[in-house]
């Protein structure tokens, strides 16, 4: 069946470093793809997305690139913040559903 | 835009109770999502709706669960005879149309007793 995996974390990264976080996923037909961010106590937040092949989805310095042929779809930041660290859920919506597959996050945290 | 809102966010329970969760998606929004998650998992789909017709449920929403969207506003998930395995955040999410991004709620965590 359709699924997600990510790099298990936890991610420990100092200030300025570069990050990436590895999702890979399995499913039918042509998913949606997004990246997710939990931080402490708050709730799920959409981080970025992409809906088709070769798409790039960016935001707040974060991308990660929809790769058909690697079936992945990590994300990267080129310089990190303390203000990043939080829990980061790659997911997917399969093609002719609605519903998420997630998959089971990574913490990241950076150091001052 | 005041986002997902769901009631309570904590919820104590004793084994064999009956809970209830509510959940108000974003006002435009049709579809409505319930999802599951555990320490240190991923939310998992349970059920989803869209206006008030419930579309798809997961295998893991068992006899003792149910859910509903009378109006095609708010959504309310029963869970009946609760069991400890049932200890979770509960999330609602919502979306619109054809747009596949969803918003989440904050959660209501269910403590089982």
């Amino acid at each position: 069946g359709d699924s997600v995996t990510q790099m298990e974390g936890p991610v420990t990264l100092s200030e300025e470093a570069f990050l990436t976080i590895n999702c890979t996923y399995t499913a039918t037909g042509y998913p949606s793809l997004f990246w997710y961010v939990q931080y402490p106590g708050e709730g799920l937040q959409l981080l970025l997305k992409a809906t088709k092949a070769d798409d790039k989805g960016s935001n707040k310095g974060f991308e990660a690139t929809y790769r058909k042929e690697t079936t992945s779809f990590h994300l990267e930041k080129g310089s990190v913040q303390v203000s990043d660290s939080a829990v980061y859920f790659c997911a997917l919506t399969p093609g002719g559903t609605y519903k998420y597959i997630f998959g089971t996050g990574t913490r990241l945290k950076v150091l001052a | 835009d005041t986002g997902v809102s769901q009631n309570p966010r904590h919820k104590i329970t004793k084994r064999g109770q009956n809970v209830t969760f509510r959940c108000d998606p974003i006002s435009e929004h049709n579809r409505l999502y319930w999802y599951r998650q555990t320490l240190g998992q991923g939310p998992e789909f349970l059920t989803y709706f869209q206006n008030e017709a419930q579309l798809e449920k997961s295998r893991l929403l068992s006899d003792r669960f149910s859910a509903e969207r009378p109006k095609g506003s708010f959504s309310t998930l029963e869970i009946q005879r609760t069991e400890q395995g049932d200890s979770a955040m509960y999330l609602c999410a919502s979306s619109w149309n054809d747009r596949a991004e969803q918003y989440f709620g904050p959660g209501t965590r269910l403590t089982v007793t």
